[in-house]
């Protein structure tokens, strides 16, 4: 139980054009789902939180109107990355948490998306 | 803020050989621990977490770790490794200021085990 997918896997695309990467929770409702951005050996930095029904929250140096993140039902996310270019190519990795509240609860990680912007 | 420092960027051992991947965290509270593996083009599995219950945690695949508060530390070992334990193992820290909600990694340690 609680897989996460994301999709596509891989995609390359041209600078200025936009992507859209997607994240599922296949077996769960996730609440709460994050991003993260990961540079070849490098570790994850998160990107935001998203809240389903809500606005997300951005960290500190990501530029909301770059990575628009949309949280519209319990089992999905999306991820665009707006007129990209070469520097936004990355491994971008979500994340889905079970539930709300205070607590350590475990966060289940999708296997990520490469992007790669020529 | 809350941090975690892995202090080996690359662990090399021997098949049947016990694994030590070190971490140290900072935290000003109690924190909350964990230890991710990350296998090429898979998903980040969670090994173990630490939650102030037993100090000793065991984990999947015959991992375990140990949280020391006074020695601010929370290494992962494993009695033997296995070829199937290459990879890249991230250790983790949640942030209270949000209420356990964000995770902090550390730079990650990868295992290269040889036959």
């Amino acid at each position: 139980g609680a897989v996460v997918s994301q999709h596509p896997s891989r995609v390359i695309c041209k600078s200025g054009t936009s992507v859209k990467i997607e994240c599922r929770s296949l077996d769960f409702q996730a609440t709460t789902m994050f991003w993260y951005r990961q540079f070849p050996k490098q570790s994850l930095m998160l990107m935001a939180t998203s809240n389903e029904g809500s606005k997300a929250t951005y960290e500190q140096g990501v530029e909301k109107d770059k990575f628009l993140i949309n949280h519209a039902s319990l089992t999905l996310s999306t991820l665009t990355v707006t007129s990209a270019h070469p520097e936004d190519s990355s491994f971008y990795i979500c994340s889905a948490k079970i539930g709300r509240g205070i607590g350590a609860d475990e966060q289940y990680f999708g296997p990520g998306t490469r992007l790669t912007v020529t | 803020a809350q941090s975690v420092t892995q202090l080996d960027s690359h662990v090399s051992v021997s098949e049947g050989t016990p694994v030590l991947l070190r971490c140290n965290y900072s935290s000003s509270y109690s924190p909350s621990l964990f230890w991710y593996v990350q296998h090429p083009n898979k998903g980040l599995q969670l090994l173990l977490k630490y939650t102030s219950a037993a100090t000793l945690v065991k984990g999947i695949n015959g991992f375990e770790a140990e949280f020391k508060k006074s020695e601010t530390s929370f290494h992962l070992t494993k009695p033997s490794a296995h070829m199937s334990d290459a990879a890249e193992y991230f250790c983790v820290v949640s942030d209270q200021n949000t209420g356990f909600q964000k995770l902090v990694f550390g730079t990650g340690t990868r295992l290269l085990v040889s036959p």
